[in-house]
Formats: C-alpha cells, sequence, structure tokens
C-alpha cells in the first residue's frame, strides 16, 4: 500500500514568508510524529499527534511553528516569518499504534530559506 | 542528560569486509533503542528495536545487540547496496525520544 507522502518535498521561502508543510499519513495511523532534521544531523522531535489531539509539542523550537491534524488524518506543519535557521528537512513520520515500536517516515520536505 | 552518540561518524569498508558501528545512550528509564537506515534524499527506514539488555535482533547481514549503555550493529560481509547512513534512536520513560547523528557507510565494490 501507499506510504507516507509528503508535499512539497522542496520549497524554497524569503526570510519573513509563511510555509505550510502537508503530511498524508498511512491510511488508519493512529500517531503522527514531524521530526527537522539539519544537514548531518539526526532528526528532532518537533510534535506528537494520536488522532486529532496533540499530545506533544515540547520540540516546536518557537511560536512561529504550528501543527494541525484537524481530522486525525493529514496534517500541516506551517512556519510563519521564516528564518535562515528554519532551513532543514522536516520529515512526518506514522505509527499504526500510540507507540514509535514501528514509525514509517515520509521522504521529507527541504526548506531552504534565503 | 538524556543523549545518543554515535560512533563513528563514517566509515569506509570493502565488500565482505565486516564491521561493527556503536551507540551509546543515556536516557531516563529505556523503553526502547532503535535503529533506522537513512538513503540520500529519504526518510529513516526502521531496521529493528531492541528493549532490554542482552537482547539480539537480525536481518540479512544486519545484526542488533543491546547492552545497559550501548548498542552495536554489527554487519557481516557488507554489499555495495549496505552503503547507507544508519541512525540510533532512543525512547525514555517520560516519551523523551532522541536521534543520534548517524553513521555514513560507504561499503566499495
Amino acid at each position: 500500500g501507499a506510504g507516507v507522502s509528503q508535499s512539497p518535498r522542496y520549497k524554497v521561502a524569503k526570510r519573513g514568508q509563511d510555509v505550510a508543510l502537508r503530511c498524508d499519513p498511512i491510511s488508519g495511523h493512529v500517531s503522527l510524529f514531524w521530526y527537522q532534521q539539519a544537514l548531518g544531523q539526526g532528526p528532532e522531535f518537533l510534535t506528537y499527534f494520536q488522532n486529532e489531539a496533540q499530545l506533544d509539542k515540547s520540540g516546536l523550537p518557537s511560536d512561529r511553528f504550528f501543527a494541525e491534524r484537524p481530522e486525525g488524518s493529514v496534517s500541516t506543519l506551517k512556519i510563519q516569518r521564516t528564518q535562515q535557521e528554519d532551513s532543514a528537512v522536516y520529515l512526518c513520520a506514522s505509527s499504526l499504534d500510540t507507540s514509535r515500536k514501528t514509525q514509517y517516515f515520509g521522504p521529507g520536505t527541504r526548506l531552504l530559506v534565503l | 542528560e538524556d543523549q545518543v552518540t554515535q560512533s563513528p561518524e563514517a566509515l569506509r569498508l570493502q565488500e565482505g569486509e565486516s564491521s561493527s558501528l556503536n551507540c551509546s545512550y543515556t536516557v531516563s528509564g529505556l523503553r526502547g533503542l532503535f535503529w533506522y537506515r537513512q538513503d540520500p534524499g529519504k526518510g529513516p527506514e526502521f531496521l529493528f528495536t531492541l528493549y532490554s539488555a542482552g537482547e539480539e535482533k537480525e536481518k540479512e547481514r544486519l545484526k542488533a545487540t543491546l547492552t545497559k549503555k550501548e548498542s552495536f550493529l554489527h554487519i557481516t560481509a557488507p554489499k555495495p547496496e549496505d552503503s547507507a547512513t544508519y541512525l540510533c534512536a532512543v525512547e525514555g520513560d517520560g516519551n523523551q525520544f532522541y536521534f543520534g547523528t548517524g553513521t555514513s557507510l560507504t561499503v566499495i565494490p
């Protein structure tokens, strides 16, 4: 079946612009995670949804970052007033249950802020 | 402080030359240690989860082991298609979840 998909795959934004990154998880997956991966680094946790509830947003780096999953399926990560340090790959992962035991990752969205 | 350290940062092997990757961790109440493979331009692909010291898991040429302080990913007789970045991650009892920075493996034919 289809895996996790993310769009757009690449996004170039001018500093100060708002961006929205989309994640389509595997159908029926309860948990959805967002991560930020800087070049040469491992992914860093941003936020976690269980169905439509955002249960953990402790990794969001600032109040410019906002995530939602209103119907418990598709999720959007929004970054307001982008800054150069926001340049990274944003990864989405979904899991069938409430654990991270097997997370399926999408291909990521590469964001470049100029 | 919770942390995950992987070594070496990069490893070049000849095809067939076995080796091991290391993941050292400090976390409060380990709930699971995860190994992933990441190819360029792609998201991490799940390989293994280990839960307790002494546990081992195998998949083709890969074997993961776990002690109370570290995990090893053993690669036996690697092939060029094993070239990738291998990431280790740990989950603690407070739901904290940390990735290491990865080991970039290159297998030369």
